[in-house]
């Protein structure tokens, strides 16, 4: 069965700093998809990025930067010289390829980013 | 276009008493899907459909029923409403494309059962 661990309960840090979240996933499927989501504190579900299985190339847009390795099974995401509005709670999902037409997300529990000014 | 829309916003049930949440999407994506978020978790799945008349359980789908009898909507039933179902509740939706797996989400339904 899938699974997604993110470890970082919460992190805080200072405004202009970088900052990585980590996410760690499980599964026997050798086809799946990887994403990250931004909840904050309004509360919606914003998506960032999708990243097939079988395109190990990292990905950056603007500040955001995100590392995909199939070795250590991890989809790390980093925000460089973070604001005050980066604040959010953010999950790492998982979606395997032979759940079948359905495509059902698992979340990880969520990093909760603090960004101080 | 509006995306996926829910209502209510908020809602505070009585322990046994029922309700229904609605979901509806405009962008004639064939699945959907319900999810909920209890305080400090992930998402988990409650049931998806992948098309009108077709639904199917996910994780979590005890004490939840659901329908789809258009390609727009999606509602959720609880029929005898618990404690333990104190959430909030998104829907989301997406297109069978085999490029593009995301699920676009609601802005969720905050529920409070006492």
């Amino acid at each position: 069965a899938q699974k997604v661990t993110q470890a970082q309960t919460e992190i805080s840090v200072v405004e202009k700093e970088d900052v990585t979240l980590d996410c760690v996933y499980e599964t026997r499927d050798t086809t799946y998809y990887l994403f990250w989501y931004k909840q904050p504190p309004s509360g919606e579900l914003v998506f960032l990025i999708r990243r097939n299985s079988f395109d190990e190339q990292n990905e950056i847009s603007g500040r955001y930067s995100w590392n995909f390795q199939k070795s250590t099974s991890s989809f790390n995401f980093t925000i460089t010289a973070s604001q005050v509005v980066d604040s959010a709670v953010y999950f790492c999902a998982l979606s395997e390829y032979s759940s079948g037409s359905a495509r059902q997300l698992t979340f990880g529990s969520g990093t909760q980013l603090t960004v101080l000014p | 276009n509006a995306g996926v829309t829910q209502t209510p916003k908020f809602r505070i049930l009585k322990i046994g008493q029922s309700m229904t949440l609605q979901c509806t999407q405009d962008m004639n994506h064939n699945y959907m899907y319900w999810y909920r978020q209890d305080p400090g978790m992930g998402l988990k799945l409650i049931y998806y459909s992948v098309g009108a008349g077709i639904t199917d359980k996910g994780e979590v789908p005890n004490g939840y029923n659901v329908s789809r009898s258009t390609t727009e909507d999606f509602p959720l039933r609880l029929e005898l409403a618990a404690p333990s179902q104190t959430s909030v509740y998104f829907c989301a939706s997406s297109y069978p494309d085999l490029n593009s797996y995301e699920q676009y989400f609601g802005p969720g339904t905050r529920l409070t059962v006492t």
